[in-house]
């Protein structure tokens, strides 16, 4: 079966602190993974990851893929309090015109200031 | 501006009431798609539409039912024979995938629903 494991599940830091959000992922015929951001509402878009190794970077906030060890991490650096929110990801199987995205539980950050 | 919009925000219905959640988008997206959110549970998929006229099942079918009658629009009824309906449910859409590169799906701002 399909899954998205993500970890760890809360996280609380204090402003200026780096953290690193880890994803791991089992996805038949997966394609891409993306990460989103969900403040109090909708989730919104951070990544969307392809390729293995090649970095996207937005900001303070960067991600990478790896796709032979099935994983991806999204970095935050010098945090700030407007980052705590949960982050998700979720993964993308190739499925002809199928676009069920596999979801994590995601990872739930605070950060204190 | 381009958007999805959900409605109502927040939603109040006693047992044994059926009761259907907004959902319309202006993007021009072909796909649509309805989760349920819980505390601990991640976003599940409760109904997905690629094209109008047409949907699928998701992972929670059951007690819920859709229509795709138009582009823009994807209503979900949230019917008495669901048994826990009291979640955060979330609107999507995306463009599709055939033929193109992969597109993220983008959110409505939610539905909080309440069985009393």
């Amino acid at each position: 079966e399909d899954k998205v494991v993500q970890s760890p599940l809360s996280l609380v830091v204090h402003e200026g602190d780096t953290v690193t959000l880890n994803c791991s992922y089992e996805v038949t015929n997966f394609r891409s993974l993306l990460w989103y951001k969900q403040e109090k509402k909708a989730p919104t878009f951070l990544f969307m990851l392809t390729s293995s190794g090649i970095e996207k970077k937005s900001g303070r906030l960067s991600s990478i893929l790896d796709k032979k060890e099935l994983f991806s991490i999204l970095n935050i650096t010098a945090t700030q309090t407007g980052d705590s929110a949960v982050y998700l990801c979720a993964g993308l199987p190739y499925a002809g015109n199928n676009r069920k995205l596999i979801w994590g539980l995601g990872t739930s950050l605070a950060v204190n200031p | 501006d381009g958007g999805i919009t959900q409605s109502p925000k927040y939603l109040f219905r006693k047992e044994g009431q059926n009761v259907t959640l907004s959902c319309e988008q202006n993007l021009n997206h072909d796909a649509m798609y309805w989760y349920r959110q819980d505390p601990g549970q991640g976003l599940r998929l409760i109904y997905y539409s690629q094209i109008v006229n047409d949907f699928q099942k998701g992972d929670i079918a059951e007690g819920y039912s859709v229509s795709r009658e138009k582009k823009e629009s994807f209503p979900l009824t949230v019917t008495s024979a669901q048994k826990n309906p009291t979640a955060f449910y979330l609107c999507a859409s995306s463009t599709p995938l055939a033929g193109g590169s992969p597109h993220e799906q983008f959110f409505g701002p939610g539905t909080r629903l309440t069985v009393l």
